[in-house]
């Protein structure tokens, strides 16, 4: 009963990789959320995306990209990792205003 | 900006009895949707109920409900008969706009046998 699958549960990477992080949803839900967790802050949203190919940023997009090439498919680009940027990721689909359904999250370590 | 405010860090509850979770929330806007989201220690978060700021009538599922004070901005969700699979962090979230949701920082539930 998978419906937000997030590629991988742990990343380790170094400062200054470009890391991808993928997000799969089947539900065809037009709106797809790239979160990250971090421990005393709550969730905070990265991007979003309502459609394919568009895209808003959220409440911390510096240092991040993302991609909506396929309604089902929406990746987190981190161009240039960087320690700070050592978090939980979670991936979100939904319909109209409701954030409905969680990825399992993908923790992710930069070195 | 809107803010979420869960003013509890962690609350305590013994099997079977009834715990409230607090959230306000601060919003100039008039229409919006309120969350609560369960998120057990095996991560994967997911969402227990929702109430449309429109609707007077308090949502419920199941054990699950919620007291929601409009005037107040206040949206606390109920647990009663509390079970050992509630254990959980607890999220509240509000949402004015599609896809711009505010979460509170969470409530870490601990459930004692």
């Amino acid at each position: 009963d998978v419906k937000v699958t997030q590629s991988s549960r742990y990343l380790v990477k170094r400062t200054g990789e470009k890391v991808f992080l993928e997000c799969v949803q089947d539900m065809d839900h037009e709106n797809m959320f790239w979160y990250r967790q971090d421990p005393g802050l709550g969730l905070r949203l990265i991007y979003f995306s309502y459609d394919v190919k568009m895209k808003e940023k959220g409440d911390i997009p510096e240092g991040y990209s993302v991609s909506r090439e396929k309604k089902e498919r929406f990746s987190l680009i981190l161009e240039s990792a960087s320690t700070n940027q050592t978090s939980m990721y979670l991936c979100a689909s939904g319909e109209g205003r409701i954030v409905q359904y969680f990825g399992a999250g993908t923790r992710l370590s930069v070195l | 900006a809107q803010t979420v405010t869960q003013s509890q860090p962690e609350m305590s509850v013994q099997e079977a009895e009834t715990v409230t979770l607090s959230c306000t929330y601060d919003t100039s806007e008039s229409d919006y949707y309120l969350f609560w989201y369960k998120q057990p220690p095996s991560r994967q978060m997911i969402l227990v109920i929702r109430q449309e700021a429109y609707k007077q009538q308090n949502a419920t599922e199941n054990r699950f409900s919620v007291n929601f004070q409009k005037a107040a901005k206040s949206f606390s969700l109920k647990i009663s008969d509390s079970q050992l699979g509630d254990a959980a962090m607890y999220f509240c979230a509000y949402t004015a706009n599609a896809g711009k949701s505010t979460f509170g920082d969470g409530t870490t539930l601990t459930v004692k046998p």
